[in-house]
């Protein structure tokens, strides 16, 4: 079954206490993104990939990192949260930029306190 | 940066009734898609439209598209009390560049 998997699915954390939000996708989707929902805001891209090794900023960048050493791969790292971060975060892949449709996974609901 | 922005922001209808809900946008596209949010879940796209495309249709999904107005419309048509989910519009903007998503219409289907 195609799909996008993402681990955790809740996480409650202190603040600076690093953590790792993990994506996997298994249809050999060139390009993945990052992105978080909060009320109000709607979705928002943190960071995006169109390929191995192939990262660039989205719109709200700042207290994240990515890395993308394999193709199926695309894990979101905050290496000190703050409160602010806390919100519904949820990966999505695809076959090509913008003119294919965006699979998502399940979401992680942060929680940072 | 938000390019679409949907109208309504919430809509409550009776079963059976259609539903419409509006997107515009800001810049010249390439294409403009549809996707469905059951509360706090994974998003699922719908339907997607080009910008040499006018209207299109899935099921009981219908979707216009007015490049000169810079809107889009989505229609479901005898809704059902599946339908009820948040309805998001995301745009291509022209150039390779990646999708951006409005802020959504939350659409209430009541049996």
């Amino acid at each position: 079954e195609a799909q996008v998997t993402q681990n955790p699915r809740y996480l409650i954390t202190v603040t600076g206490k690093k953590l790792t939000v993990t994506c996997s996708q298994n249809m050999n989707h060139e390009y993945m993104s990052w992105y978080r929902q909060d009320p109000g805001l709607g979705l928002r891209q943190i960071y995006y990939s169109m390929n191995v090794e192939v990262t660039d900023k989205g719109d709200v960048p700042e207290g994240y990192k990515v890395s993308r050493k394999e193709k199926r791969n695309f894990p979101l790292i905050l290496e000190s949260p703050s409160p602010n971060q806390t919100s519904l975060y949820f990966c999505a892949s695809t076959q090509g930029i913008g003119t294919y449709e965006q699979y998502f996974g399940p979401g992680t609901r942060l929680t940072v306190t | 940066s938000q390019q679409g922005e949907e109208d309504p922001q919430a809509l409550s209808i009776q079963e059976g009734e259609n539903a419409t809900m509006n997107c515009s946008y800001k810049t010249s596209i390439n294409n403009l898609q549809w996707y469905r949010q059951n509360s706090g879940r994974g998003l699922v796209h719908l339907i997607l439209i080009r910008s040499n495309e006018r209207e299109k249709h899935s099921g009981r999904l219908r979707v216009t598209l007015d490049t000169s107005k810079k809107s889009s419309s989505l229609l479901i048509t005898a809704s059902r009390a599946a339908d009820t989910a948040s309805y998001f519009c995301a745009t291509v903007p022209s150039g390779n560049t990646p999708l951006v998503f409005g802020k959504g219409t939350r659409l209430s289907v009541i049996a």
